[in-house]
């Protein structure tokens, strides 16, 4: 079945940088792309971007512009999300999500557990 | 940007009542791709409704979507105890492909 499992929670002092891991299985990685979406405490769902995993090809949020480098390693099957230069409002639960189809515009039907980040001093 | 805006903020209902939730886009959705999800407590969110208007593998047939362009309804028949969460709509038509703020569905 597919599954993506992310890597553990993280406390990171503000200015940092983090990188969450998304360990996929269950089907052909490259026949799907990766999003990631955060989701600040007691707040909605916010789109962060795409990467494709055929090629890597990227679409980043203006919120995020910058600041975030979404990479895959297609051996482990593994999509990664690092965001630089952390603030406290970057404090938030950070999901990746499967796309439907190869290309960014795409609904989401399989979600990892998520990935707890909290910026602090 | 497409910017979408749900109401209500909050719906207060009794197992076995109807739930209608909307959902009004900025500028029109393209080819009405528009998602519906359902978010519990503690968990990753869960898709419904994909184009709109189709269900998702193993979504009971009470949740249904309707709508086009600009305007976008999520209807539950009759609302079961398991229901009660937040729900989301997204469009996935022009980057960045943004949520809703979302409606929280709790019991009367």
């Amino acid at each position: 079945q597919v599954q993506l499992v992310q890597s553990g929670a993280e406390v990171k002092e503000p200015g940092a940088s983090v990188k969450v891991s998304c360990k996929t299985s269950g089907y052909p990685f490259t026949n799907y792309g990766l999003s990631w979406v955060r989701q600040a405490p007691g707040q909605g769902l916010e789109w962060m971007g795409w990467i494709s995993t055929k090629n890597g090809n990227t679409n980043y949020g203006q919120n995020v512009q910058g600041r975030v480098t979404m990479t895959t390693d297609t051996s482990t099957t593994t999509g990664y999300m690092e965001l630089r230069s952390l603030r406290s409002d970057d404090t938030a639960v950070y999901y990746c999500a499967r796309t439907a189809a190869s290309y960014s515009g795409s609904y989401y039907i399989y979600w990892g557990q998520g990935s707890q980040v909290t910026v602090s001093s | 940007e497409i910017v979408l805006t749900q109401s209500p903020g909050t719906l207060s209902l009794s197992p076995g009542e109807r739930a209608t939730l909307s959902c009004r886009a900025s500028q029109s959705v393209s080819s009405n791709f528009l998602a519906w999800y359902q978010q519990k407590p503690g968990q990753a969110p869960r898709l419904l409704i994909y184009g709109a208007s189709s269900r998702a593998s193993g979504i009971p047939d009470r949740f249904s979507g309707s709508g086009s362009g600009t305007d976008f309804t999520l209807t539950i028949s009759r609302v079961e105890p398991e229901d009660f969460a937040v729900f989301y709509c997204q469009q996935y038509g022009s980057s960045p492909f943004t949520f809703g703020p979302g409606t929280k569905v709790d019991l009367k």
